[in-house]
């Protein structure tokens, strides 16, 4: 079964510092999402991106973070200078059509990022 | 804006049925899911009711929808020790593009 794969699985990174996470999506899903969860919170929206562009996107989402899909395969996200509050669980999900129909979402596994 | 919740913690025995409750606020949501997480996995998803269905059954899972209470319900009849896990309600309205509002999650446990 078609995989959405995210890496690594676990980032510690100094305050400050950037951090890329890294997801390969399926490979014929044309929509693509950053989804992330603080520990004891909800599963909350990032961004969603779409034919190389943003599509839309949380008021979490500020100018620290960016999306890139730099070749036909990966999908990442950037923070350019971590905080502390960003430590959470990160996840990609794909999805081949809006979404609307109920098995449109395949998420990754996750990227646990901590900030110290 | 919406907001879905869910008890926290669930506790059963093995061949007992699970009853996981959420409730939301966004009256035009147009699905709403049940995901599962098991430790160190990402979000499977478990099975999905469309806003004009009641119920929807599938295997041992039963999903019931009280549209004018907001309230969805995930049954699973002769629960395993393999159900343990955390159970996320979610939603999508038409607004945006598919978004998905989860709640908190509700922890199953499942004891022999």
């Amino acid at each position: 079964e078609p995989e959405v794969t995210q890496t690594p699985s676990h980032q510690v990174t100094q305050m400050g510092q950037e951090v890329i996470l890294r997801c390969v999506p399926i490979s014929n899903h044309l929509y693509f999402y950053w989804y992330r969860q603080i520990l004891g919170q909800k599963v909350e929206f990032l961004v969603s991106f779409y034919n190389n562009e943003i599509s839309e996107k949380s008021e979490i989402f500020d100018d620290q973070f960016s999306v890139e899909r730099p070749d036909g395969s990966n999908f990442t996200l950037k923070i350019r200078s971590t905080k502390l509050e960003d430590s959470a669980m990160y996840f990609c999900a794909s999805s081949g059509n809006l979404g609307q129909e109920g098995n449109g979402y395949t998420f990754g596994s996750g990227t646990r990022l901590t900030v110290v | 804006g919406e907001d879905v919740e869910q008890s926290l913690f669930l506790s059963v025995r093995e061949g007992d049925s699970s009853v996981i409750n959420c409730t939301y606020t966004d009256s035009s949501s147009t699905y709403l899911y049940w995901y599962k997480q098991e430790p160190g996995a990402g979000l499977q998803l478990l099975t999905y009711i469309f806003s004009n269905m009641d119920m929807k059954q599938d295997q041992r899972l039963t999903v019931l929808l009280n549209k004018k209470d907001k309230h969805l319900s995930l049954r699973i009849a002769d629960t395993q020790t393999g159900d343990s896990a955390i159970y996320f309600c979610a939603e999508t309205s038409n607004s945006g593009y598919s978004t998905l509002t989860f709640g908190k999650g509700t922890m199953l446990l499942v004891s022999p």
